[in-house]
Order: structure tokens, then C-alpha cells, then sequence
């Protein structure tokens, strides 16, 4: 069964600063591995993702995440955080096969100014 | 595109009546998701369809709960009858397999209040 991990409720960061958010997974075979964040009141919103490739992928509002084999990780990055980055953070995977997004619980990200 | 279309947005009902929630996928997709999102148990998957049939319901909770797509456009989830524990927002979300995209879209939502 494929499942997520994201080990923070809550990460706060300094306006400026970079941010890290946090995500494992575990699945059977070759990972499709997402980023969603979700602002208030609002659906989830697609933010990047890994199928193949180069391990670094960037995404959108100059967010990106590096694919960690070995380690099963796929942390959320960004040089420098801003106010309005200020959201929650989900991790998804799924397996090479049709199926559904797994989801982690959810990060909430505050970017203090 | 409009994207994936929830109605409605917002439903307050008291417990006991029937719910009935609905979704527009994106023209095209063939993969239709309901979710469900609470603060305790974050985003659950309740159900799924692919060419509008059912391929997964093992993650609606109850008999209570039911979902329908009598065509590629359009999809319900009812709840009937509603109890106070269904109080969460119900996303809706579509995927297409016939192009490089592999993300799923997701709908506003709809934040059900059972009373």
C-alpha cells in the first residue's frame, strides 16, 4: 500500500529565509510524487511533480523538490520565502499503475514578516 | 477550461435530510475522485471512477453514503441520511490518462455543515 509522511504539522519561516517542507513515502515499485498547497477556504491547487527524470523539479511560484531514492524523500523547497507562501502543503503519491493519489496530512506553512 | 465545478459551495443541513453534492469533471478526463477533508483525518478518498464506473468505494464510510456518474460530465455523491459527523469539505478531483499529465485536478469544494 503506497502511503505519506509529513513528520511537521506546522513550519514557520522568516520572510526571506528559505523553507523546507518536509515529505517521505512509501510505495511499491517506481513513485509518481506530488506537491499540492491548499490557501484558505480554496481547493487544492497543483504544484509540482516527479515522474522521471532529473531528481530537482521546479515548479510553480518558484517553488521546488528534490527525489531522494535511497532516503524515500521528496522535500518541498524555496530560496526564499515569502508572506504570501503562507498556505498547507500536501504531499501526494502514487504508484506507475492508474490509481489514486495518497495523501499526507498536510503541512501548514506561516511566513513571518 | 473552467476547471473541475463543485455545487454547491456551501450546504447546511440538519441531520437526518439527504445531501446530494455534485461535480463537473474536466471535459476529457476519464478519471473522476471524490475526497473528503476533515481536520482529524485530513484528506480521505472515498471513491473512484474510471469511464464512469465505480473502481474503488472501499473509502466511504458508510452504507449512507453513495455515488453515482451517469456520464462522463457529471458525477453525485448523497448522503442520506446525514449526521453531523459528515460536517467536512468534499473535494472532487479529475485525471486524464491520455496525455503527459499525470496530476490530478481538483474542484473548490464543498463545505457540508450537518446541524
Amino acid at each position: 500500500a503506497q502511503s505519506v509522511a509529513q513528520p511537521e504539522d506546522q513550519v514557520n519561516v522568516a520572510e526571506g529565509n528559505p523553507l523546507t517542507v518536509k515529505c517521505t513515502y512509501s510505495v511499491s515499485g517506481n513513485p509518481y510524487l506530488f506537491w499540492y498547497v491548499q490557501y484558505p477556504n480554496r481547493g487544492l491547487q497543483f504544484l509540482l511533480k516527479y515522474i522521471t527524470g532529473d531528481n530537482l523539479v521546479k515548479g510553480s511560484y518558484g517553488f521546488e523538490a528534490e527525489f531522494n531514492k535511497s532516503q524515500t524523500s521528496f522535500h518541498l523547497k524555496k530560496p526564499s520565502a515569502l508572506v504570501s507562501d503562507s498556505a498547507l502543503y500536501f504531499c501526494a503519491v502514487r504508484d506507475v499503475r492508474n490509481t489514486p493519489l495518497v495523501f499526507g496530512k498536510g503541512t501548514r506553512l506561516s511566513v513571518i514578516a | 477550461d473552467a476547471g473541475v465545478i463543485q455545487s454547491p459551495r456551501h450546504e447546511v443541513t440538519e441531520m437526518g435530510q439527504e445531501v446530494t453534492l455534485r461535480c463537473k469533471p474536466i471535459s476529457g478526463h476519464d478519471y473522476l475522485f471524490w475526497y473528503r477533508q476533515t481536520m482529524m483525518r485530513g484528506l480521505e478518498l472515498l471513491i473512484y471512477f474510471n469511464n464512469n464506473v465505480p473502481i474503488d468505494d472501499s473509502g466511504m464510510p458508510e452504507d449512507r453514503f453513495s455515488a453515482k456518474m451517469p456520464n462522463a460530465s457529471f458525477s453525485t455523491l448523497k448522503i442520506q441520511p446525514s449526521e453531523p459527523r459528515d460536517s467536512a469539505v468534499y473535494f472532487c478531483a479529475s485525471r486524464t490518462t491520455g496525455t503527459s499529465l499525470y496530476e490530478q485536478f481538483f474542484g473548490p469544494g464543498t463545505r457540508l455543515t450537518v446541524l
